[in-house]
């Protein structure tokens, strides 16, 4: 089974503080998404990779940037975190034309 | 527009129930998925499907291209079923995204 892990379940950080949000996959997947999922939002696209040191804005990118340097490997990046960024994060991977896979989630709260 | 729409948002049911949530979505697909997430927990995906009928177990999906709509049944609920069924859509010439609908809470009583 693919694998989709997030580095922590849970994180609490400082407003103004840089946040960085881990994912790895274990089976060669060359697509890596990163969602953020709000009550009553349902899960929006931040950003998207289709390959190493590719990366695309989904339909919420600001205040986030992404770093793809290995195939397995897509970290989330909290510039300067704020409170309105407390949220759950979730990261995904698949191969074009299959399903994806989803990671467990890191609920981050900005205080 | 790429618009999903679920319903119900919520929905209470008693155990053994036959369980039907709905997904529409506006424009042409090249796939849809339905995802199942538990409280607290990270998302699983069901299916993934781009025309007729998939079966797993006691859950169902169909999905009708020409209508724009497709359906998650649950066949003989049970409470282990409680959870956040999630439609997700990849829309034509959208690339490899996915738009998602609201989900639909589900709670099963015994």
């Amino acid at each position: 089974d693919v694998k989709v892990t997030q580095s922590s379940r849970y994180l609490v950080k400082r407003t103004g503080e840089k946040v960085f949000l881990e994912c790895v996959q274990d089976m060669d997947h060359e697509n890596m998404f990163w969602y953020r999922q709000d009550p009553g939002l349902g899960l929006r696209l931040i950003y998207f990779s289709y390959d190493v040191k590719m990366k695309e804005k989904g339909d919420i990118p600001e205040g986030y940037s992404v770093s793809r340097e290995k195939k397995e490997r897509f970290s989330l990046i909290l510039e300067s975190a704020s409170t309105n960024q407390t949220s759950m994060y979730l990261c995904a991977s698949s191969l074009v034309d299959y399903g994806y896979t989803f990671g467990s989630g890191t609920r981050l709260t900005v205080v | 527009k790429n618009e999903v729409e679920q319903s119900p948002q919520n929905l209470t049911a008693q155990e053994g129930e036959f369980i039907t949530i709905n997904c529409s979505y506006s424009v042409g697909i090249s796939a849809l998925h339905w995802l199942q997430q538990h409280p607290g927990g990270g998302i699983v995906s069901l299916f993934m499907l781009s025309s007729g009928k998939k079966k797993h177990g006691r859950l169902i999906a169909t999905i009708n291209i020409q209508e724009k709509h497709s359906s998650l049944h649950i066949t003989a609920s049970h409470p282990r079923d409680s959870a956040v069924y999630i439609c997700a859509v990849r829309f034509s010439g959208y690339g490899n995204k996915l738009v998602f609908g609201a989900g639909t809470i589900l709670r099963v009583k015994s």
